[in-house]
C-alpha cells in the first residue's frame, strides 16, 4: 500500500515561499504524485501533477528527486488565500492506479 | 460542462433508516470515487469504480454499497445509518487509465445520522 507522510500543520506569513514535503516510500514505478488543495467545505481541487525532476505551472512547483520516494511542493508568495489543506497522492499499486488513496494533508496557516 | 454534481447537498437520517447518495459526472470520465471526510480529519476511500460496470473496495467499505449504474453515475448507498457514519461525502471522477491525470471533485453530501 503506497502511503504518504506529511507535516500535519505548517505556519507561514504573507509573501513567503512554503514549502511542503511528503514522503511516499513505497511508490511504484508508474505511479505519478499529485498535489491537491482543499477549503474549508469544498471538494479538493488539483493543483500540480508530476513524475520526475520538476515540474512547475502557474500556481505552485514540485520537486521529486530521483528515488522518488518524497516531493516537495513549493507555493511562492503565498496570501492569505492559500490558507487550506494541502494533500499529497499517489496511486496505490495494488489496484493499479485507481485506488487513490488520500493521507492527512497538511494544514497551511497563512499569517498576515 | 456542470462537472461533478452530488444529490442531496444536506441530509438528517435516523439511526437505522437508509438512503442513496446520487452522484453524475459528465466529463466522460471512466473512474469513479466515493469518499467520506469527517471533521478536521482527512478523506477516506469508500469505493471506487476504475471503469464501467466494476467496483472495488476502498478503505473503509464496511456499512456501505454502491452502483455504477452507467458510466455517468454512482451512487452509494447506506442500508442501515449508524451515526458513526456522519460525515461529509465527497463525490469524484477521473479520466482513468494512466496514474498521469487528475480527480475532479463534486461539492459534497452533508449527512448527519442521529
Amino acid at each position: 500500500l503506497a502511503k504518504t507522510t506529511q507535516p500535519i500543520s505548517m505556519d507561514s506569513y504573507e509573501g513567503q515561499e512554503v514549502n511542503i514535503t511528503c514522503s511516499h516510500n513505497n511508490i511504484a514505478t508508474n505511479d505519478y504524485i499529485t498535489w491537491y488543495q482543499q477549503f474549508p467545505s469544498q471538494g479538493p481541487r488539483f493543483i500540480i501533477q508530476g513524475y520526475k525532476t520538476k515540474v512547475t505551472n502557474e500556481v505552485a512547483s514540485l520537486f521529486i528527486p530521483a528515488d522518488r520516494k518524497s516531493s516537495t511542493l513549493s507555493l511562492p508568495r503565498v496570501s492569505l488565500s492559500d490558507t487550506a489543506v494541502y494533500y499529497c497522492l499517489v496511486g496505490d499499486g495494488t489496484g493499479g492506479y485507481n485506488k487513490l488513496i488520500f493521507g492527512a494533508g497538511t494544514r497551511l496557516a497563512v499569517h498576515p | 460542462n456542470a462537472g461533478v454534481t452530488q444529490t442531496p447537498k444536506f441530509q438528517v437520517l435516523k439511526t437505522g433508516q437508509s438512503m442513496t447518495l446520487q452522484c453524475a459526472q459528465d466529463m466522460n470520465h471512466n473512474s469513479m470515487y466515493w469518499y467520506r471526510q469527517d471533521p478536521g480529519m482527512g478523506l477516506r476511500l469508500i469505493y471506487y469504480s476504475a471503469s464501467e460496470g466494476t467496483t472495488d473496495k476502498g478503505e473503509v467499505p464496511n456499512g456501505y454499497n454502491v452502483s455504477r449504474l452507467n458510466k455517468r453515475e454512482f451512487s452509494l448507498r447506506l442500508e442501515s445509518a449508524a451515526p458513526s457514519q456522519t460525515s461529509v461525502y465527497f463525490c469524484a471522477s477521473r479520466s482513468g487509465g494512466s496514474g498521469h491525470n487528475e480527480q475532479f471533485f463534486g461539492p459534497g453530501t452533508r449527512l448527519t445520522v442521529l
